[in-house]
């Protein structure tokens, strides 16, 4: 059975700095079973953004209000995905999920990660 | 980019009652169309895909139906564990948008 554990990451970011976020995949392979390897944030308080994914052949899509500072890339040696977000600012603080999406819904998600923009 | 919006934004209901929360997408989206569920403090758990099929597990008084471009989702009788907020979310196209949210409470 798949599992989601996220790395605790930091906590911290400074602003214009760049967020990185590792989610590691046990029980299955990254390059197997078609599945969408995705991030989702969460503001706190606020709802669910979804970022973007990257299919299990590196094929990737973001959202259109991140693209140009998002991305997510596979690590199929070490069977993770990773989010990194560029030129960060206090409006990126937000719980970081990482998700496994089958067919277009997520069916399971990582723990979250809660990181702060702040100097 | 196709918007989704939901209602209300949060309601309050009694332990029994049916509960009724609508999300409506600005284009057709076919049957391409989620909810789920985040209890507080809790990650979100996926409660219905393709508008109406139950995921794996969930009781059958949640329920999801269809009309066009808009969504519903219901939960029979309200139980005091379905304190949370629900969110849709449409999967026809990317961005895999989710609604703003709506946050069910017991009175």
């Amino acid at each position: 059975q798949v599992q989601l554990q996220q790395e605790s990451g930091p906590g911290l970011v400074k602003p214009s700095e760049t967020l990185s976020l590792t989610c590691t995949v046990s029980g299955g392979s990254v390059i197997t079973g078609s599945y969408y390897w995705t991030w989702i944030r969460q503001p706190p308080g606020k709802g669910l953004e979804w970022l973007g994914y990257i299919y299990f052949d590196g094929t990737t899509s973001y959202t259109p209000s991140l693209r140009g500072r998002v991305t997510i890339s596979l690590d199929v040696a070490k069977n993770q995905f990773s989010l990194k977000l560029n030129s960060v600012t206090p409006a990126d603080t937000a719980v970081y999920y990482c998700a496994k999406d089958s067919f277009g819904v997520v069916t399971l998600w990582g723990q979250g990660s809660l990181v702060t923009v702040s100097p | 980019d196709i918007q989704m919006t939901q209602s209300p934004s949060s309601l309050s209901a009694s332990i029994g009652d049916r509960v009724t929360i609508t999300c409506r997408a600005s284009q057709d989206i076919s049957n391409h169309l989620a909810w789920y569920q985040q209890k507080p403090g809790r990650v979100p758990k996926l409660l219905i895909y393709g508008a109406s099929t139950l995921f794996s597990g969930v009781p059958f008084r949640f329920r999801g139906s269809q009309s066009g471009t808009e969504f519903t989702l219901t939960i029979d009788s309200l139980q005091p564990e379905d304190v949370a907020t629900y969110y849709c979310q449409k999967y026809s196209v990317t961005p895999r948008t989710f609604g703003p949210g709506t946050k069910v409470e017991v009175k």
